[in-house]
Order: structure tokens, then C-alpha cells, then sequence
């Protein structure tokens, strides 16, 4: 149980272009669901805050008119980078929390965005 | 502000050594979780331990142990007669429980490299 899964796994688009990456919990509710960023040999940094129905909360620095955030339901949140640059290449993790008064997250397998 | 650190960038060892990986961490809150995860090169995190901060007993699985010392603010992490498997990136993790969605502030990893 507690399975979380991202689509796609890996996408190379064109500079300019829209991409969208897909957050699921697979047999479970999640309330909450966090979207990560890392880079090559770096640490997972936290982009923003989902929570289902509401409006997402972006840490300090990222951008959200660049980084929309859909969470529309209880088991899915999508994130979309628009007019992706290369600059935003990166590995692009998801986190689904599955029990709001209970401190566990459960980590998607990662998407590797590689924009030429 | 909370923040976790992992002074140990890279560390390679040989197959059946013992390996310390430390994790030091910052925090106002007196109610907190600590975490260890692997990241091996397939990119997926590989959820290792959670720990309250009201728990401080020392917790071992198999070839894995963890020594949380509230008093030195560390969670180090003791791999005992490592395996070529055990090759990875570990990340230490922080979450407080001010913060109601229970995010997670990771450490910069510790790239261990185990050599046959």
C-alpha cells in the first residue's frame, strides 16, 4: 500500500513549450502533496505545497506563474511548467502525505524533464 | 530557522566496512520528525526511518542503526559491514510539527560509494 506514481517518467520538450507532470496516489487519499525540485547531484528542494481544493503554497523563490499547481483531487496533483527553458531541466519529484494528522510522506518515482 | 546538514559530501569505503553517516539538524520546535532516506541511482527515494524527537531511543534494522542524540541535535546513521548495494545518495530530513503540512527540509546528501 501507500503507492505513488508520476507520468510521465521522463520528457524532453522544446524550449518554449508547456509541460505537464501528473502526481498520483494510487490507493490512497492525500490531502497533501508536495512537489520537489533537484538538480544533478543536489538536494531535493521544495517548490510548493498542494493541498486538495485550495490554492498551492510556493516556498520563497519559485515561481508560481511559472509552476502552476492543480490539485483537484484527493488522489491527483499535476504540475505544469510553463514555457519551459532549459534552466529548468531538472528532476522533478512528488510527495503524497497520507494521513493529514500523521507525519508520512510517500514518494513518487521522479520525473526527469530535460528541455533543449 | 530549520535546517539540516550533512557535512559529508562523499565518502567511498570498501565491502564489509562499517560506515557513519551523520545528519545534524536545527529547530526551534520541541515536537519534530526526523528521516532517513536512499536515493539510489535509479532516483527513487527509498523511505530508511522516521523518528519523534520524543524518542530517543537508538533503533537498529539488520545491517542498518540509527543514533539519535537530542543533546548534540545529531541523527547519524551506521551502515555495518556494507554492501555494493548500499552505493547511494542518503538524505537526513527535518519536519517540525508547527508546520501543519508536516514538510520536510532535507539535508545535502551523502554520496556513498561502496567498492567491491
Amino acid at each position: 500500500g501507500a503507492v505513488v506514481s508520476q507520468h510521465p517518467s521522463r520528457v524532453i520538450c522544446k524550449s518554449g513549450t508547456s509541460v505537464k507532470i501528473e502526481c498520483r496516489s494510487l490507493d490512497f487519499q492525500a490531502t497533501t502533496m508536495f512537489w520537489y525540485r533537484q538538480f544533478p547531484k543536489q538536494s531535493l528542494m521544495l517548490m510548493a505545497t498542494s493541498n486538495e481544493g485550495s490554492k498551492a503554497t510556493y516556498e520563497q523563490g519559485v515561481e508560481k506563474d511559472k509552476f502552476l499547481i492543480n490539485h483537484a483531487s484527493l488522489t491527483l496533483s499535476t504540475l505544469t511548467v510553463t514555457s519551459a527553458h532549459p534552466e529548468d531541466s531538472s528532476f522533478y519529484i512528488c510527495s503524497a502525505n497520507r494521513d493529514s494528522s500523521y507525519n508520512e510522506q510517500f514518494f513518487g518515482p521522479g520525473t526527469r524533464l530535460t528541455v533543449l | 530557522a530549520q535546517k539540516v546538514t550533512q557535512a559529508q559530501t562523499e565518502i567511498s569505503v570498501v565491502e564489509k566496512e562499517d560506515v557513519t553517516l551523520d545528519c545534524v539538524y536545527e529547530t526551534r520546535d520541541t515536537t519534530y520528525y526526523l528521516f532517513w532516506y536512499k536515493q539510489p541511482p535509479s532516483g527513487e527515494l527509498v523511505f530508511l526511518i522516521r523518528r519523534n524527537s520524543f524518542d530517543e531511543q537508538n533503533e537498529i534494522s539488520g545491517r542498518y542503526s540509527w543514533n539519535f542524540q537530542k543533546s548534540t541535535s545529531s541523527f547519524n546513521f551506521t551502515i555495518t559491514a556494507s554492501q555494493v548495494v548500499d552505493s547511494a545518495v542518503y538524505f537526513c530530513a527535518l519536519s517540525e510539527s508547527m508546520d501543519s503540512s508536516y514538510k520536510l527540509i532535507f539535508g545535502s546528501g551523502t554520496r556513498l560509494l561502496v567498492r567491491p
